[in-house]
């Protein structure tokens, strides 16, 4: 069966420094994989959205690349603020099926 | 602008009692979703629908029924709750290039 697990629930930063979260995946091969930021009690908000013929997609403070050979994506959040904190999800998606991670838990220190 | 909005935000209920929750959108987005969010596991696809009139099953669809009589609004049903749909129900819709739009949640706890 289809598996996503994202690195660690909860990862602790400094203010400052690069964050990078990692979305794995077993048994799917996903048109695109999409990334999500979740605060407490609201729903998620979309950040960036790579497609498997692309490598590397770019926002702002944001960067996400996708290997599907490692079936893997990596997020980073460059020169992080405690505004980051928050929980990512990163969803896998191909046609209408849609797949998302538990998420982990960024908080980032002053 | 409202986006997704969701009714209610939270309700409680007794095993075997029936609701129905209400998405609506004013996006005019043809695609809408029902997910669940339980502790420790990601969202979950209950049933989702492609346009006006057409729903289909998602990853989890037992024990729920859906409706899209209207583009801009979606419901799900809970015929009979049992205590292992307690969860947190979220909507969203989808644009043409696919960033989906979600709800603030609805929190139901089944007694």
């Amino acid at each position: 069966s289809q598996k996503i697990e994202q690195n660690s629930e909860a990862l602790n930063i400094q203010e400052g420094k690069t964050a990078t979260l990692t979305c794995n995946y077993t048994n799917y091969s996903p048109a695109y994989l999409q990334w999500y930021r979740q605060d407490p009690g609201r729903g998620p908000v979309f950040l960036l959205l790579i497609r498997e013929n692309e490598k590397e997609k770019r926002k702002e403070r944001l960067k996400v690349t996708f290997d599907t050979t490692l079936k893997q994506s990596l997020f980073h959040i460059t020169a992080s603020q405690p505004a980051d904190s928050a929980t990512y999800l990163c969803a896998l998606a191909r046609g209408n099926d849609m797949r998302f991670g538990a998420g982990t838990r960024l908080t980032v220190k002053p | 602008n409202a986006g997704v909005t969701q009714t209610p935000k939270f309700r409680v209920l007794k095993t075997g009692q029936s609701m129905t929750l209400l998405c609506a959108q004013d996006m005019n987005h043809e695609y809408m979703y029902w997910y669940r969010q339980d502790p420790g596991m990601g969202l979950r696809l209950i049933h989702y629908s492609v346009g006006e009139g057409t729903t289909a099953k998602g990853e989890v669809p037992d024990g729920y029924n859906v409706s899209r009589l209207k583009k801009q609004n979606f419901l799900l049903g809970l015929e009979s709750a049992a205590p292992s749909q307690t969860s947190v129900y979220f909507c969203a819709s989808m644009d043409a290039k696919e960033t989906q739009y979600f709800g603030p949640g609805t929190r139901l706890l089944v007694l």
